[in-house]
């Protein structure tokens, strides 16, 4: 499945580092979702964009900040993270914001140092 | 609130035995249910869905069967393979306003030659 790629695989960060994490889909979707997967929980949903408008945003640290240029594309901008924000962060599209299957990539591993 | 419930793992078989992942939900309305796999290194990726009750789902040999009246959706395979190690997640989607996926905390199937 390469419908939804994500850059980077991994990422190696100290706590006061500014990067970004980057999502595309090639699958014509309007609706895109970035989630956080940590150790022994449940997946968690941080953003949700419908049509490039942020439709969801789930009591996420300001530390991380979303980005969605188009429709194709999103982004999550990384700065000043803590230890605890290590985890693989998920992307995902659906066909639209009511299409309730939604398609993930790969994940980017993230350690923050 | 929408949960799910999976049972705790690992869970390991021997290849060519039988399957079967428990997963019981608790939602409102109607919801579509879902498994995701999620091989070692990877993302989620779908393998199979209901959106109805008495519906099943069934993909490269897994089924799951919506079933409203206990509220579960198990997840089952007549025969495993080595290449079906993995973490299995179970995911509704209540389709009310924006779609959002709950997720259980995963079960990982570990399968011996």
């Amino acid at each position: 499945e390469t419908g939804v790629t994500q850059t980077p695989r991994h990422l190696v960060m100290g706590m006061t580092n500014k990067k970004s994490l980057k999502c595309e889909q090639h699958l014509g979707h309007n609706a895109m979702y970035w989630y956080k997967q940590s150790a022994k929980k449940p997946l968690e949903l941080m953003f949700v964009y419908s049509l490039e408008e942020r439709v969801e945003n789930n009591s996420v640290p300001s530390r991380f900040s979303p980005e969605c240029p188009n429709s194709s594309h999103l982004f999550l901008h990384l700065h000043t993270l803590q230890p605890e924000d290590s985890a693989l962060y998920l992307c995902a599209s659906s066909q639209d914001g009511g299409s309730d299957t939604q398609y993930f990539g790969p994940g980017t591993r993230l350690t923050v140092l | 609130g929408n949960s799910v419930t999976q049972m705790e793992g690992p869970v390991t078989l021997s290849e060519e035995a039988f399957l079967t992942i428990n997963c019981t939900y608790t939602a409102t309305g109607y919801p579509s249910l879902f498994w995701y796999v999620q091989y070692p290194g990877e993302g989620l990726q779908l393998l199979l869905k209901a959106t109805k009750a008495d519906d099943k789902g069934s993909n490269k040999g897994f089924e799951a069967t919506y079933r409203k009246e206990t509220t579960s959706f198990h997840l089952e395979k007549g025969s495993v393979q080595v290449s079906d190690s993995a973490v299995y997640f179970c995911a509704l989607s209540d389709k009310s306003g924006y779609s959002t996926l709950t997720f259980g905390k995963g079960t990982m199937l570990l399968v011996s030659p």
